[in-house]
């Protein structure tokens, strides 16, 4: 069954308003990481967050390793915030698993 | 920067017919991977690779082969390509000790 769930599927925003995007996983992670997807793009890593808070500009990653749950929030979000995110974890082997990711659109 | 290149960006095979999708990265990477993308189910892996040589079969192996012939070159294989194979296949590589991995631009394969 699915192993990375996120929430919520699709999200629209006025520029500079905050994001709260989540993500919670059913098996052991040794590894969590979120992508950022560009309209019809390539990914690119954003973060790596296995365990607590961590923060690179206007990204704040907090992971509840226990209970198997990833926050990403977005503070004062830009047009060009606009895209996919994703969660991906790491079973064992760093092979990741994706979950299928949240739409984000934010309007001018 | 990593930088993961592959090749052809776009693809239009018909059904039966042999794809052979590219990949090559220029960092020295062991690990290399073949994804697919699919709405609805977001990336799915197919194949991936430890080092020259080496190939794994990942989640959804069926229909494909893989090719690891050199440190820098990592392929998919569609022997017999099938309508259901329509997809944006994405390669990416990477070291465990990096954390994190490097995607290429992705190709968008149909198959009619």
């Amino acid at each position: 069954g699915q192993q990375v769930q996120q929430s919520p599927a699709s999200l629209v925003l006025q520029e500079g308003e905050n994001a709260e995007l989540q993500c919670n996983f059913s098996s052991t992670a040794t590894q969590l990481q979120w992508f950022y997807q560009s309209p019809g793009g390539s990914l690119v890593s954003l973060l790596s967050n296995p365990s607590g808070t961590k923060h690179t500009g206007r990204l704040t990653s907090t992971t509840v390793t226990k209970e198997r749950r990833s926050s990403l929030h977005i503070s004062s979000s830009q047009t060009t915030d606009s895209g996919t995110y994703l969660c991906a974890i790491d079973r064992w082997g760093y092979k990741l698993t994706f979950g299928t990711g949240t739409s984000l659109l934010v309007d001018p | 920067e990593a930088a993961v290149t592959q090749s052809p960006r776009n693809k239009v095979a018909v059904t039966g017919g042999k794809v052979t999708l590219s990949c090559n990265q220029t960092n020295n990477h062991n690990n290399m991977y073949w994804y697919r993308q699919d709405t609805g189910h977001g990336l799915r892996l197919i194949h991936y690779s430890y080092g020259a040589g080496s190939t794994e079969k990942g989640d959804i192996p069926d229909g494909y082969k893989a090719s690891r012939p050199s440190q820098e070159n990592f392929s998919l294989i569609l022997e017999l390509a099938t309508p259901s194979q329509t997809s944006v296949y994405f390669c990416a590589s990477g070291d465990a000790g990096q954390n994190t991995l490097y995607f290429g631009a992705g190709t968008r394969l149909s198959v009619l």
